[in-house]
């Protein structure tokens, strides 16, 4: 248990499909991260909101479109989603953003999209 | 962007000895992280390095070199709940994070 909870554990999606992915931290952080992970590769980071303001857009779809309503919840809003944006998305938190603060990450949504 | 490079697989035995590496080439340092993330499951915090040198906790220990661009993550006394994907993570001047692919490390009994 990491302190931050990814809700769904699992979820499918056709491409006309809206869904929205929530996550939670009982941490008391002030950043929280979108990340997607496909096989082999290496995390991407999607957004990045500290203090519930959004100062991370790593040029993200406009399908994938995130919520920060404040320093604790975060949520990912999906509407016609591709098959190539199946993957895991992974939610994580950290004190602040940057320097040495490391990452208390969820365990994700593992997505498929038909 | 980044580059980080990390090997895709190890195997090694039970109460062995594993050494991942890690190469990375980014505009600037501000420290570099290891996270070991089970199959299915969060990754979870290994260790920090933002100085040269050795890092020891317990069984595991990191290593940096910022000359070189490198660093390791030596895994001591190897469990069979050491199987898992660890993943370097290296913070550029820009404090962004850039994660590697991940080493999955098989232990064998």
């Amino acid at each position: 248990e990491t302190g931050v909870t990814q809700t769904p554990r699992h979820l499918v999606m056709g491409m006309t499909n809206k869904k929205s992915l929530k996550c939670e931290q009982h941490l008391g952080h002030n950043a929280m991260y979108w990340y997607k992970q496909s096989a082999k590769k290496p995390l991407e980071l999607m957004f990045v909101y500290n203090f519930k303001e959004q100062t991370e857009n790593n040029s993200v779809p406009s399908r994938f479109s995130p919520e920060c309503p404040n320093s604790s919840h975060l949520f990912l809003h999906l509407h016609t989603l591709q098959p190539e944006d199946s993957a895991l998305y992974l939610c994580a938190s950290s004190q602040d953003e940057g320097g040495g603060e490391k990452l208390f990450f969820g365990s994700g949504t593992q997505l498929s999209v038909l | 962007g980044q580059n980080i490079d990390q090997p895709t697989e190890m195997t090694a035995t039970e109460g062995a000895i594993v050494q991942i590496n890690c190469t990375y080439q980014t505009s600037g340092f501000n420290g570099l992280f290891w996270y070991q993330q089970h199959a299915g499951e969060a990754p979870t915090f290994l260790s920090y390095n933002v100085l040269d040198g050795l890092e020891e906790k317990g069984r595991f220990s990191s290593f940096l070199s910022r000359s070189k661009g490198y660093s390791y993550l030596l895994l001591k006394e190897l469990q069979m709940k050491d199987s898992a994907s660890y993943l370097c993570a290296v913070r550029d001047g820009d404090y962004k994070l850039s994660f590697g692919a991940g080493t999955t490390v098989t232990v064998r009994a």
